[in-house]
């Protein structure tokens, strides 16, 4: 079957850098996404990974090993709206998206 | 409008009901989806369509129906509503397979 792992909740301190870690067991691969979804709003677009390695952006980067079936989404200077749900999306071999069941940050002062 | 819309925000109905949930696309994307998500179980793909006038099953189908009469509209309709069709809906689209899905806001519906 499909499987898609990453822990259910985590809690960081303001400024700090947390790092939410994905597993995964597709049928095929074709990428990986990482999605933010802030509570009663739609899942947004953050990272996408399809070759090995890390990719940054700003605040954010997203790590990928292939080999592994790993990944993880590092947050730097965690900031307040940070606090969210981070979802891990792997694309199949029939390109459709499965979903992890997303990360809940919480971020405290 | 810019982006996916989606309607009703939230909606709701009585069991054995008839609704139809729309999403409209103006990015002008080849694929669009249906998902419903629960707490704990993530986003589920309940049907989608990779281009105008081809529909495909997802992972949580039954009780549910599309169709993609043009590019820009993927109406779902569920014929006879149940209780454990009480979920949030959200409507996206892209691309194609390999890119970024975007969001419509979501609908919340409840089935007493």
């Amino acid at each position: 079957g499909q499987n898609i792992d990453q822990p259910t909740e985590m809690t960081a301190t303001e400024g700090a850098i947390v790092q939410i870690n994905c597993t995964y067991q597709t049928s095929g691969f074709n990428g990986l996404f990482w999605y933010q979804q802030h509570a009663g709003e739609a899942p947004t677009f953050l990272s996408y990974n399809v070759l090995d390695g890390l990719e940054e952006k700003g605040r954010f980067s997203s790590f990928l090993s292939r080999s592994k079936g790993y990944s993880y989404l590092l947050l730097k200077e965690l900031q307040m709206k940070d606090s969210a749900s981070y979802l891990c999306a792997v694309t199949d071999s029939n390109y459709q998206l499965i979903w992890g069941a997303g990360t809940k940050l919480i971020i405290k002062p | 409008i810019a982006g996916i819309t989606q309607a009703p925000t939230s909606q709701i109905l009585a069991a054995g009901r008839r609704m139809t949930l729309r999403c409209t696309q103006d990015m002008r994307h080849n694929a669009m989806y249906w998902y419903r998500q629960d707490l704990g179980l993530g986003l589920r793909l309940i049907h989608y369509s990779n281009t105008a006038g081809t529909t495909g099953k997802g992972e949580v189908p039954d009780g549910y129906s599309v169709s993609r009469a043009n590019t820009d509209d993927f109406p779902l309709t569920l014929a006879s509503a149940v209780p454990s069709q009480t979920s949030v809906y959200f409507c996206a689209s892209s691309d194609s397979g390999f890119n970024e899905q975007f969001f419509g806001p979501g609908t919340r519906l409840t089935v007493l």
